[in-house]
């Protein structure tokens, strides 16, 4: 089955203990990317990836870092984390192009106490 | 950029009802446009998409045309279910690739 998976599903931790969410897909796509949903601002992207070894920032890129060093995998890391990052996070994946569609994963929601 | 307008919500309907849910977009280029639905604890499911102009996509009796002259994709449904409550969004892609989503809106669907 074609998917998008993320973990943890659910997180709580404390300021400044670093983190690290998981992201897998099984479809062989080149194009992966990071979302943050908060209430009243929809998706904003974090990172993204074209490829092995090609990441760039989105919109919201500060206290994240990622890596890409296998096509399959995109882990995000939270090297400090603060409460100003408590919020559900979504992983999703696509082939490369305009027409394609994004799968996305189960979201993880984090709270940062 | 690339930005989206979309009406927030929540809005509520009964079951049987019209629904509409408008969006508009800028984009610089000439994006593809996709619907995406998120019910409640899941991630975003593709609802629908329009690649070209004057294009309508459509599914699970959601329909939406590519309106290029007024830079809009309104979602529509002829008569919703209980089951179509969930948070939708617009989102344009563009030629680098990413999608912009819209702040999404909230429909409940009440019996």
């Amino acid at each position: 089955e074609a998917q998008v998976t993320q973990n943890p599903r659910y997180l709580i931790t404390v300021t400044g203990k670093k983190l690290t969410v998981t992201c897998s897909q099984n479809m062989n796509h080149e194009y992966m990317s990071w979302y943050r949903q908060d209430p009243g601002l929809g998706l904003r992207q974090i990172y993204y990836s074209m490829n092995v070894e090609v990441t760039d920032k989105g919109d919201v890129p500060e206290g994240y870092k990622v890596s890409r060093k296998e096509k399959r995998n995109f882990p995000l890391i939270l090297e400090s984390p603060s409460p100003n990052q408590t919020s559900l996070y979504f992983c999703a994946s696509s082939v490369p192009g305009r027409t394609t569609e994004a799968f996305f994963g189960q979201g993880t929601r984090l709270t940062v106490v | 950029g690339d930005s989206v307008t979309q009406m927030e919500g929540p809005v509520t309907l009964s079951e049987e009802a019209f629904l509409t849910i408008n969006c508009t977009y800028t984009a610089t280029g000439y994006p593809s446009l996709f619907w995406y639905v998120q019910y409640p604890g899941e991630g975003l499911q593709l609802l629908l998409k329009a690649t070209k102009a004057d294009d309508k996509g459509s599914n699970k009796g959601f329909e939406a045309t590519y309106r290029k002259e007024t830079t809009s994709f309104h979602l529509e449904k002829g008569s919703v279910q209980v089951s179509d409550s969930a948070v939708y969004f617009c989102a344009p892609r563009d030629y680098g690739q990413n999608f912009v989503f819209g702040p999404g809106t909230r429909l409940s669907v009440l019996p």
